[in-house]
C-alpha cells in the first residue's frame, strides 16, 4: 500500500515559531503537494512538487515556503507563525502522468497557532 | 485550469442512490476527472476517475456526457457510513499539473 506520512498528527506552536511539517511518502511518486485545509473552504492548495528542488506556488503561498532535498520527502515552512495559519495541513502524493493515477493523501496535521 | 461547481450539500436517506454532479465548462482535452472522498479528521481517498462515457468500479459509477462539461457520481444504496464530503478534480497528473480541489459535497446519509 501506497504511504503518505506527516510527522505530527497535532502541533501547537507560538506566534512567530519557524515551523517545520514534514511529509514523507514510500512509493517513488514524483508529485507532492501541500494543502491547509479550513471549514467551509474545501482544500487550498498551497506549493506543490514535481520533482527534487523544483516548486510551483499554489493557490496561497503566502507566508510559506517549501523543500524538496529528497524525492521522497516534502516540507512545508511557515517562517514566522501567525494564528490565521492555524487550520489542518494535508500533504499528497502522486505518480506524474495523463491519467490513471490518483492523488494519496496523509492523514494531515491540525496545527494550532497560539 | 478548469474550476469545478459542487452543490454545497445533499441529504440522503440509507439505501437510495445518491447522484452528484459536477460542472467543469473549461475543462481541457487532457484533463482526467476524479472524484475523492473525505471522512472528518481523514486526508480524501480517491474514489473513482474517468475520461469520458462511463466508468464503474465496486464502490462508485460516473458518468461523463460527450461534451465533458459536467459530471456526475453515482453512489448506490448509500449507508450511513457514506456520510463525507466528496470532491470533484478535473486536472492531469502531469510534470507541473497543479490538483485544485473545489469546495466539495457534503452528503449526510439518514437513517
Amino acid at each position: 500500500d501506497v504511504k503518505v506520512t506527516q510527522s505530527s498528527r497535532y502541533l501547537v506552536k507560538r506566534t512567530g515559531e519557524k515551523v517545520f511539517l514534514e511529509c514523507v511518502q514510500d512509493m517513488d511518486h514524483e508529485n507532492m503537494f501541500w494543502y491547509r485545509q479550513d471549514p467551509g473552504l474545501g482544500l487550498r492548495l498551497i506549493y506543490f512538487s514535481y520533482d527534487v528542488k523544483m516548486k510551483e506556488k499554489g493557490d496561497i503561498p503566502e507566508g510559506y515556503s517549501v523543500s524538496r532535498e529528497k524525492k521522497e520527502r516534502f516540507s512545508l515552512i511557515l517562517e514566522s507563525a501567525s494564528t490565521n495559519q492555524t487550520s489542518m495541513y494535508l500533504c499528497a502524493s502522486s505518480l506524474s502522468g495523463e491519467g490513471d493515477t490518483e492523488a494519496f493523501f496523509g492523514q494531515g496535521t491540525r496545527l494550532t497557532v497560539v | 485550469l478548469a474550476k469545478t461547481t459542487q452543490p454545497i450539500s445533499m441529504d440522503s436517506y440509507e439505501g437510495q442512490e445518491v447522484n452528484i454532479t459536477c460542472s467543469h465548462n473549461n475543462i481541457a482535452t487532457n484533463d482526467y476527472i476524479t472524484w475523492y472522498q473525505q471522512f472528518p479528521s481523514q486526508g480524501p481517498r480517491f474514489i473513482i476517475q474517468g475520461y469520458k462515457t462511463k466508468v464503474t468500479n465496486e464502490v462508485a459509477s460516473l458518468f461523463i456526457p460527450a461534451d465533458r462539461k459536467s459530471s456526475t457520481l453515482s453512489l448506490p444504496r448509500v449507508s450511513l457510513s457514506d456520510t463525507a464530503v466528496y470532491y470533484c478534480l478535473v486536472g492531469t497528473y502531469n510534470q507541473g499539473g497543479k490538483l485544485i480541489f473545489g469546495q466539495g459535497t457534503e452528503l449526510s446519509v439518514k437513517p
